[in-house]
C-alpha cells in the first residue's frame, strides 16, 4: 500500500496569510486527491491533481483560493490562500491504488490548520 | 447529485455489545468502501464490496452490500475499546468514479 507523508502536520496561521501543504507519496500515482475535513465532519473533496495538467476542482472550490501544483507523479502541493477562520480544518491528501482487482484509497496523516 | 447517507451519526456502545451502522445511497453503486478514522488520525481503508449481496468478514466486523447495491451495513460484534473511532462509507460517483463519503458514524465505547 502507498505510504503518504504530509508537511506540515499542523500549523496556526493568521488570517490573510497563505499556507502551502506538501504531500509526498512513496510510489508513482496518476491521481492525487485533496480533501478537507472540518471538525467533526466528513471528508469533502477539494480537487483532483493530475500530473501534467491543471487540477480539477469540485463545486464550491476555486483555484484562486486553493491553488494546486503537481510537478511529478509522487508529489503535490495545496495552498490555502488569504486564509480566514473558516478555513480552519484538517487537509488530507489521498491516492488511489488498484490492488487485487479492487481500488483502495490511502490517506496521508493530514495537516491540521488553525486560522486565528 | 449522488448522496451517501449514514445512520446513526453517533453510536454509544457498552463494551462487549454488538452494533450496526448503516449506509444508504441515492443511486446504485458500482462498489461501496468502508474506512475507519481513529480520534486524531486519518481515514484508513477497511474493505471494498463489489457484488450484489456480498458479505465479508474481518474478525469481529461484518460488512454487507445490499442486493440492489444501494445500501450497506457494518456490524461489529463484542465491541472493544479498540473499535472507537468514526466509520465512513463511501461510494464512487457515477459520472467520474471519485468517492462520495457519508457523514460517518462516530463510535464510543463504555468500559
Amino acid at each position: 500500500s502507498a505510504v503518504i507523508s504530509q508537511k506540515p502536520s499542523r500549523d496556526i496561521c493568521q488570517r490573510g496569510t497563505s499556507l502551502t501543504i506538501q504531500c509526498q507519496v512513496d510510489s508513482q500515482v496518476t491521481m492525487m486527491f485533496w480533501y478537507r475535513q472540518q471538525p467533526g465532519q466528513s471528508l469533502t473533496l477539494i480537487a483532483t491533481a493530475n500530473q501534467g495538467s491543471e487540477a480539477t476542482y469540485e463545486s464550491g472550490f476555486v483555484i484562486d483560493k486553493f491553488p494546486i501544483s503537481r510537478p511529478n507523479l509522487t508529489f503535490s502541493t495545496l495552498t490555502v490562500s488569504n486564509m480566514s477562520p473558516e478555513d480552519s480544518s484538517i487537509y488530507l491528501c489521498s491516492v488511489e491504488e488498484y490492488d487485487r482487482e479492487r481500488y483502495e484509497q490511502y490517506f496521508g496523516p493530514g495537516t491540521r490548520l488553525t486560522v486565528t | 447529485g449522488q448522496q451517501v447517507m449514514q445512520i446513526p451519526q453517533y453510536q454509544h456502545v457498552q463494551e462487549g455489545e454488538d452494533f450496526t451502522t448503516y449506509c444508504n445511497s441515492s443511486t446504485t453503486l458500482s462498489n461501496i468502501q468502508w474506512y475507519k478514522q481513529r480520534p486524531g488520525g486519518h481515514p484508513v481503508f477497511l474493505i471494498q464490496l463489489v457484488k450484489s449481496g456480498e458479505v465479508k468478514k474481518q474478525k469481529r466486523l461484518t460488512f454487507q452490500f445490499g442486493e440492489a447495491k444501494k445500501n450497506s451495513s457494518l456490524h461489529i460484534t463484542a465491541t472493544q475499546t479498540t473499535d472507537v473511532g468514526t466509520y465512513f462509507c463511501a461510494g464512487p460517483r457515477s459520472n467520474d468514479y471519485k468517492l462520495s463519503f457519508g457523514a460517518g458514524t462516530t463510535v464510543t465505547v463504555r468500559a
